[in-house]
């Protein structure tokens, strides 16, 4: 079992430009989570779905689209992102709320 | 407004003493507290967690105790070791209330250091 992954580690982008972030899970959850970590606070979620093909918005979805086309994945877009969508962003998957399971993080810088 | 608050940023410990957290809340709402442990460079991981219901939930060395007239929980590691040298999150949900994922709202979390 590879638990939750994510897709790329790290990834350094200039304004504007766009980028999707993979997660996947391998314990055949339901639910899957978006959340960004800043320094100094706390996760904020920005998407979660409840099943394949549904997902919705959390405390701060803006900037951010999500797709969850197969039960295992959940991906994170940026259509052009901005220096303040800088963050280090996890993805977390449970068969019932709260998330239990956390990926290992990918740390985003945008120039 | 900040509805789930740890004071302390961090709380240096000796090794084989008891370390012990503090969260407090503000939405009295919130009836399901759970506490999720993060190592540098990677994901959080779920520790344990307490319903509304209870007072004290236990699993090996860490209890959570939830005082609900205070709207204050704590954990208690004992005894603590140098792995737990971590940082640890208080989260709290209104589950009952159907807050569902967009109700878990997290503390900003408490550096634990584990002095030899």
């Amino acid at each position: 079992n590879a638990g939750v992954t994510q897709t790329p580690k790290f990834r350094v982008l200039k304004t504007g430009q766009s980028m999707t972030l993979l997660c996947a899970q391998d314990m055949n959850h339901e639910y899957m989570y978006w959340y960004r970590q800043d320094p100094g606070m706390g996760l904020r979620l920005i998407h979660y779905s409840v099943g394949e093909g549904t997902t919705a918005k959390g405390e701060v979805p803006d900037g951010y689209n999500v797709s969850r086309l197969k039960k295992q994945n959940f991906l994170l877009g940026l259509e052009s992102a901005a220096p303040s969508q800088t963050s280090v962003y996890f993805c977390a998957s449970s068969f019932r709320d709260p998330p239990r399971f956390f990926g290992p993080g990918t740390r985003l810088t945008v120039l | 407004d900040q509805q789930v608050k740890q004071n302390s940023p961090s709380l240096s410990v000796q090794e084989g003493r008891i370390s012990i957290l503090n969260c407090d809340y503000t939405n009295s709402m919130f009836d399901y507290f759970l506490w999720y442990k993060k190592y540098p460079a990677e994901g959080p991981t779920f520790l344990i967690s307490i319903s509304s219901i209870k007072d004290k939930n236990e699993d090996g060395r860490f209890t959570v105790f939830l005082n609900k007239s205070a709207k204050h929980l704590s954990l208690h590691i004992v005894p603590s070791q140098p792995g737990d040298s971590a940082v640890y999150f208080c989260a709290a949900s209104e589950l009952g209330s159907g807050g569902g994922a967009d109700g878990l709202t997290f503390g900003k979390g408490t550096h634990l250091i584990i002095q030899p």
